[in-house]
């Protein structure tokens, strides 16, 4: 198994630039999530997903959006890239269940100038 | 929402016992707790978790107060590849469509 993965690992993007960024596991797991981090500080939840069709709003979700049209994959779109949304980019995916574990990906660090 | 509170960092020596404590006085009955930690520039990675009973495995021991509003994370021996942010986190939400909320974390050094 591949795990989470993320790609890019890196990117620099203009101030209005739009971009996605591609995750994807191999576990077969309902629910997938991503987060920002941004530095010295704990991970936000920007999207959520509980299934293949389904999508939810985190805790920071303006200025992304995402879908989920297959169990593996869950793309995060950045629309206008700005300099806020500067910062290192973790997906991540766990099994449905009180006890399931969560498991990350590397992360995409994003530059936005 | 139930929330937990960490030091924002410890030190301690390799080769000796590290206790991580967390409070998390509004834990609801059918929470887990998780601990998680995160390495210098990687993704958080999982460590160990609980519901009511200590637990052990390879990585770690977790010891759950008899009331739940409380939890330690012990490193039996504290090595230089530990040094990491431990988080403490408390399911967050019903049913399977839980989220997992971070904080800020225990940021660990260990000392050679």
């Amino acid at each position: 198994n591949a795990g989470v993965t993320q790609t890019p690992k890196f990117q620099v993007l203009k101030t209005g630039q739009s971009m996605t960024l591609q995750c994807a596991q191999d576990m077969n797991h309902e629910y997938m999530s991503w987060y920002r981090q941004d530095p010295g500080m704990g991970l936000r939840l920007i999207h959520y997903s509980v299934g293949a069709g389904i999508t939810d709003q985190g805790e920071v979700p303006n200025g992304y959006n995402v879908s989920r049209s297959t169990t593996e994959d869950f793309p995060l779109r950045l629309l206008s890239a700005a300099p806020s949304q500067t910062s290192v980019y973790f997906c991540a995916s766990r099994t449905s269940g009180g006890a399931g574990t969560q498991y990350f990906g590397p992360g995409t660090r994003l530059t936005v100038l | 929402d139930a929330k937990t509170t960490q030091p924002n960092s410890m030190e301690s020596n390799e080769e000796e016992p590290v206790h991580l404590p967390c409070n998390h006085s509004t834990i609801s009955g059918t929470d887990y707790i998780h601990w998680y930690r995160q390495l210098p520039s990687q993704g958080p990675e999982y460590v160990i978790h609980g519901l009511t009973s200590n637990v052990n495995n390879r990585m770690a021991s977790l010891a759950i107060a008899e009331d739940r509003k409380s939890s330690t994370l012990i490193l039996h021996r504290a090595t230089l590849r530990d040094a990491a942010v431990y988080y403490c986190i408390l399911r967050d939400g019903g049913g399977s469509n839980y989220k997992l909320t971070f904080g800020k974390g225990t940021l660990l050094t260990v000392n050679p």
